[in-house]
């Protein structure tokens, strides 16, 4: 079984400020990781996701997450974040080999603050 | 594309009654997941299927809870009695299909349906 890890479970940070939110995860099998962000009453929309390839991965919107095998983590990080990014970010995993299943982390709240 | 649809978007009802609730995944996709969503216990799968089979449902509660996709273009989720601690937001979600059985592909999620059970 796989398992997602969230430290954090908010994160203050101030506009322009960078910030890094935690992602550890575990595993026995191979696995494919993934980025979610919820805004305030709606459904999880897909941020970001590592399948293979390059171990850094990039968002539309300035984030970026970083695929550490050897150390289990998939951190995500915005170099200078907005008011607009006030939202809460879940990390996944699902296996590399068949289904669509995820394990999500329980979330972190990120608020940015003037 | 209208996306995932989920109906209704709130339900008030009492401790007892049962519970519908609905889902209309995007079209062309085949793989459809219901999650509850609670303070407590974060973000859980309840359920997920593949092409109209459920392929796994270990996340159900118990045996209150039953789902059904009669065909791939809609799922309905109920809870039959409900129970106040069956309160919580309830997701639909659906991905493509692709080679490795739907592996690594992007869940698209409802609005979701808040429930409330008195």
């Amino acid at each position: 079984a796989q398992s997602v890890t969230q430290l954090d479970s908010q994160v203050p940070v101030f506009e322009e400020a960078p910030v890094e939110l935690r992602c550890n995860y575990s595993s026995s099998v191979s696995v494919y990781l993934f980025w979610y962000v919820q805004y305030p009453n709606q459904g999880l929309q897909l941020l970001l996701k590592y399948l293979s390839g390059s171990t850094l991965v990039e968002s539309i919107n300035g984030f970026e997450a970083e695929f550490n095998k050897s150390q289990t983590s998939f951190h995500l990080r915005k170099p200078s974040v907005h008011i607009s990014d006030t939202a809460e970010y879940f990390c996944a995993v699902s296996t590399t080999g068949g289904g669509n299943k995820l394990t999500f982390g329980t979330g972190t709240q990120l608020k940015v603050e003037l | 594309d209208a996306g995932v649809i989920q109906s209704p978007r709130h339900e008030v009802t009492e401790m007892g009654q049962e519970v519908t609730l609905r889902c209309k995944p995007i079209s062309g996709h085949n793989s459809l997941f219901w999650y509850r969503q609670t303070m407590m216990r974060g973000l859980e799968l309840l359920i997920y299927f593949n092409n109209n089979v459920p392929i796994d449902d270990s996340g159900m509660p118990e045996d209150r809870f039953s789902a059904k996709m009669p065909n791939a273009s809609f799922s309905t989720l109920k809870i039959q009695p409900s129970e106040p601690r069956d309160s919580a937001v309830y997701f639909c979600a659906s991905s493509f299909p692709s080679v490795a059985g739907g592996a690594g592909e992007t869940q698209y999620f409802g609005p979701g349906t808040r429930l409330l059970v008195l």
